[in-house]
């Protein structure tokens, strides 16, 4: 079946740069996700890209997909301590049918000073 | 707040118990997805609805799940004989169409 797969923690100091790593099985993906989740909260997005691009960048977000690796990252720049969450990164393929998301396991980032 | 609902936050029952959660999506919202999280995984899905229609179930969503969304606003999700392998978190999420789903803030589980 599908899978997602992510490395499970990351630290950083405070102003470096972050990058969650993440592969996917999939080849049909239509659109990759990167979400945040804070210790009680939700899931929110952060940002998302279409199968078709190779980057998309969003104020401190980077995000770059390579799809013949079946590998997305997302970098961080300039990490600050409110960064510290769980991400996780989502596939889904579009066929009329839902937008259900595969989810990978999680990255905890922790944000040191 | 126009965000996503989910009621209770956090039921704590005994093995063989009922359980129902309630969620709320944003109003404007045809499609509604459950999922279902445990500790230290990803968020997996359980199934979703377009307005009252269940379209796609999970195998995951065993016999003992059911769920419903009677006038295609708010929806439940009931877990009959409850068993401990049942604690996790129940998230709820919605969505206009295909656009990007809306996460509530989810209702833990505890079966002891």
């Amino acid at each position: 079946g599908e899978d997602v797969e992510q490395s499970l923690f990351l630290s950083v100091r405070e102003g470096d740069s972050s990058v969650i790593n993440c592969t996917y099985t999939d080849s049909s993906s239509t659109y990759l996700y990167w979400y945040k989740q804070e210790p009680g909260a939700g899931l929110q997005l952060l940002t998302y890209i279409f199968s078709n691009m190779d980057m998309k960048q969003d104020q401190r977000l980077t995000v770059l997909l390579n799809k013949k690796d079946k590998h997305l990252s997302l970098r961080i720049a300039d990490t600050q301590t409110g960064d510290s969450a769980i991400y996780f990164c989502a596939d889904t393929i579009l066929t009329g049918g839902g937008n259900k998301l595969t989810f990978g396991t999680g990255t905890q980032l922790k944000v040191e000073l | 707040d126009t965000g996503v609902s989910q009621d209770p936050r956090h039921k704590i029952t005994k093995r063989g118990q009922n359980v129902t959660f309630r969620c709320d999506p944003i109003s404007e919202h045809n499609r509604l997805y459950w999922y279902r999280q445990t500790l230290g995984q990803g968020p997996e899905f359980l199934t979703y609805f377009q307005n009252e229609a269940q379209l796609e179930k999970s195998r995951l969503l065993s016999d003992r799940f059911s769920a419903e969304r009677p006038k295609g606003s708010f929806s439940t999700l009931e877990i009959q004989r409850t068993e401990q392998g049942d604690s996790a978190m129940y998230l709820c999420a919605s969505s206009l169409s295909d656009g990007e789903l809306f996460f509530g803030e989810g209702s833990r589980l505890t079966v002891l």
